[in-house]
């Protein structure tokens, strides 16, 4: 089974740039995850889908970031224009709930440097 | 919302010896308690976890310890081994219908040879 995949590795752009992340859930998952850890701080939530519908975007920094989900596939998150302190790894998640394990599996992350 | 706290932020052991890494949580609705492992330039990935109808769960040389009433839960490494060393983000979340996990801070360990 493929896992999560996550799509560029690395980005650098420069201030004011537009960037485009891109995450694969595992085929089959409902629930898809957006989250980022700034340099030594915590893994931070962003946003959740369940197939195409954003379930809670409660941590999207503001309105510069937009993502999508196409058909409840795979999921696009856009930095627009990017900011020095969007710097981080962008890792994207996804789940399928059962009864016994709720269990999400990561992508690699984007790491992403804005200068 | 959740907060999730996690201690050490570093943590440096022997080969041999046990780590210990603690959390504590906010939410008294939170019932699931994942641990990831990242080991340098890879994905999280989930090495052991816990539900809160249970106080204590062993795999081979991984254990967490889950404390309800005081909202806290700790790992146990024990002998550890140069491959342990990584960051280790403890997590939690609400397992009832969808929920976003909650992470702690992470905690570098190093394992001595």
């Amino acid at each position: 089974e493929a896992g999560v995949t996550q799509f560029p590795s690395h980005s650098v752009i420069e201030k004011g740039q537009t960037v485009t992340l891109r995450c694969d859930p595992i085929s089959g998952h409902d629930n898809l995850y957006w989250y980022r850890r700034v340099m030594g701080k915590e893994i931070k939530f962003l946003l959740h889908f369940v197939k195409e519908s954003k379930q809670d975007e409660s941590g999207m920094p503001n309105n510069r970031f937009l993502a999508e989900r196409t058909g409840g596939t795979y999921s696009t998150l856009k930095v627009q224009p990017a900011e020095l302190e969007d710097s981080g790894v962008y890792f994207c998640a996804s789940s399928q709930e059962r009864e016994d394990r709720t269990e999400a599996f990561f992508g690699q992350g984007t790491r992403l440097t804005v200068v | 919302g959740e907060n999730v706290e996690q201690h050490p932020s570093t943590l440096s052991v022997q080969e041999g010896d046990s780590a210990v890494i603690k959390c504590t949580y906010s939410d008294s609705a939170s019932n699931y308690f994942p641990w990831y492992k990242q080991e340098l330039g890879k994905r999280p990935q989930l090495i052991i976890d816990i539900r809160s109808n249970v106080g204590e769960k062993k795999d081979q040389r991984i254990a967490v310890t889950l404390n309800k009433t005081a909202k806290h839960f700790s790992l146990h490494i024990t002998e550890t081994q140069p491959e342990d060393s990584a960051v280790y983000f403890c997590a939690a979340l609400n397992s009832g219908g969808y929920q976003k996990v909650t992470f702690g801070i992470g905690t570098k360990l190093q394992v001595i040879p």
